[in-house]
């Protein structure tokens, strides 16, 4: 597609729901990225995939977290028991390359945990 | 410890002024910087990327410098507008051997008057 395309936009979950989101990056883009984004934050990231291998996943807040793109195109990003803390937005770049190159961003999907 | 950090307050301007934003950074020896915009509920849009071996990068309106002595960039929109109105944030990648991961500063928000 034209763009990183997210899914769902928005996601209310309560506390200790499993949760998938899931970004479609560009096509032929090999670096994908998630970032977490609180309100009035920057992007914190998450986790970093080069094609289908997992490269860095040293921002994932806790072993509830788990991310996977197993065919190095669409990615999805779970959570498991969801809590408050948890709420925010989660938003997924792509990029043709690693390092040099601008990221193209999703709109993101708002989680709320109630 | 690493810090990115951009004005807190928000800018006010009138339009046809140029607007400066600044990042300053702590304890990184950053491969290159970044700056995106971002509109509410929406993910960063790319704009720039200036490398450590680049003083300045232009784009339009938009100028960007990068003092890696001062630890410093700065982002300057020359005859803004309304519609420059945004969140910007800047970005840098830690090192060359990072995988391109961003860490972002935590945004500065512009208002463009008319």
């Amino acid at each position: 597609g034209a763009g990183v395309s997210q899914s769902p936009r928005y996601k209310v979950a309560k506390r200790g729901q499993d949760v998938a989101l899931r970004c479609d990056p560009i096509s032929g883009h090999v670096s994908l990225f998630w970032y977490q984004q609180a309100l009035g934050q920057g992007p914190e990231f998450l986790t970093y995939f080069q094609n289908e291998a997992q490269l860095d996943k040293s921002g994932l807040p806790s072993d509830r977290f788990f991310a996977e793109r197993p065919e190095g195109s669409v990615s999805t990003l779970k959570i498991q028991r969801t809590q408050q803390e948890d709420s925010a937005v989660y938003l997924c770049a792509s990029s043709l390359e690693q390092g040099g190159y601008g990221y193209t961003f999703g709109s993101g999907t708002r989680l709320t945990v109630v | 410890s690493q810090k990115i950090e951009q004005n807190s307050e928000a800018l006010n301007i009138q339009e046809g002024k140029t607007a400066t934003l600044t990042c300053n950074y702590t304890n990184y020896s950053p491969a290159y910087l970044q700056w995106y915009r971002q509109d509410p509920g929406r993910g960063p849009v790319f704009l720039l990327l200036i490398r450590e071996n680049e003083k300045e990068k232009r784009k339009e309106r938009l100028k960007v410098t990068f003092d890696t002595t001062l630890k410093q960039s700065l982002f300057h929109i020359t005859a803004s507008q309304p519609a420059d109105s945004a969140t910007y944030l800047c970005a840098l990648v830690p090192s060359y051997n990072q995988g391109g991961k961003l860490i972002f500063g935590q945004g500065t928000e512009l208002s463009v008057k008319p």
